[in-house]
């Protein structure tokens, strides 16, 4: 199995900060990563599949990058709306075992 | 729009059974692959279960084999996970997910529906 590990857990900025997330795999797993934003109550949310692509609707302030073991989803400029969980998940293998990281909480300093 | 509706989350004594749905519309369904994931209160999101889009092929976490099933019925626009010998922590929010046709990220997803396993 596929372990992705996110760091840090809880990351406290405040908005207009920039912000970055950080998630690693336990082995290579080229692009095959997405993001997704949670707010409470909510479902996950799609922000970001194939390493660096925004989905449709997200705001460009929301950037992702990295391959192989190494990813980051950078906010830039937080706002209100931003401060979220924020879960990478990984689809490298088949047959599926997909994979998600624990999450990192974006709270308000 | 795409919208995706779960269903049948409840309080259910531990090894009993339940069958959750998630109706599905705005979308093709019929040419989707389908995704089951579930949130333990407060915690991460676990993958349980996986369908091809002709419902012939399914694949399970370890965590479930043996107990769950999942099935789809495309003439309806309606995905299904049996769940059998319940325990404890099976206790989540059950969420149905659409898996992207060109790879393996889950967009869109239904609102969950709770399950809560607890004599």
């Amino acid at each position: 199995e596929i372990v992705l590990t996110q760091s840090p857990a809880t990351l406290s900025l405040s908005p207009g900060e920039r912000a970055t997330l950080s998630c690693r795999a336990s082995q290579s797993i080229s692009t095959t990563l997405a993001w997704y934003q949670q707010k409470p109550g909510q479902a996950p949310r799609l922000l970001i599949y194939d390493a660096s692509t925004r989905a449709t609707g997200v705001p460009a302030r929301f950037s992702g990058s990295g391959s192989g073991t190494e990813f980051t989803l950078t906010i830039t400029s937080l706002q209100s709306e931003d401060f979220a969980v924020y879960f990478c998940q990984q689809w490298h293998n088949w047959p599926p075992m997909y994979t998600f990281g624990q999450g990192t909480k974006l709270e308000i300093k | 729009e795409v919208h995706l509706v779960e269903s049948g989350g409840t309080l259910v004594q531990p090894g009993g059974s339940l069958r959750l749905s998630c109706a599905a519309s705005g979308f093709s369904f019929s040419t989707y692959e389908m995704n089951w994931v579930r949130q333990a209160p407060g915690k991460g999101l676990e993958w349980i279960s996986y369908i091809s889009d002709s419902g012939t092929t399914m694949y399970y976490a370890d965590s479930v084999k043996g107990r769950f099933t999942i099935s789809r019925d495309n003439a309806k626009n309606s995905l299904y996970l049996q769940m059998n010998s319940l325990r404890a922590e099976d206790t989540a929010v059950y969420y149905c997910a659409t898996e992207a046709v060109i790879g393996g990220w889950f967009d869109p997803w239904g609102q969950g529906t709770l399950v809560t396993v607890s004599s």
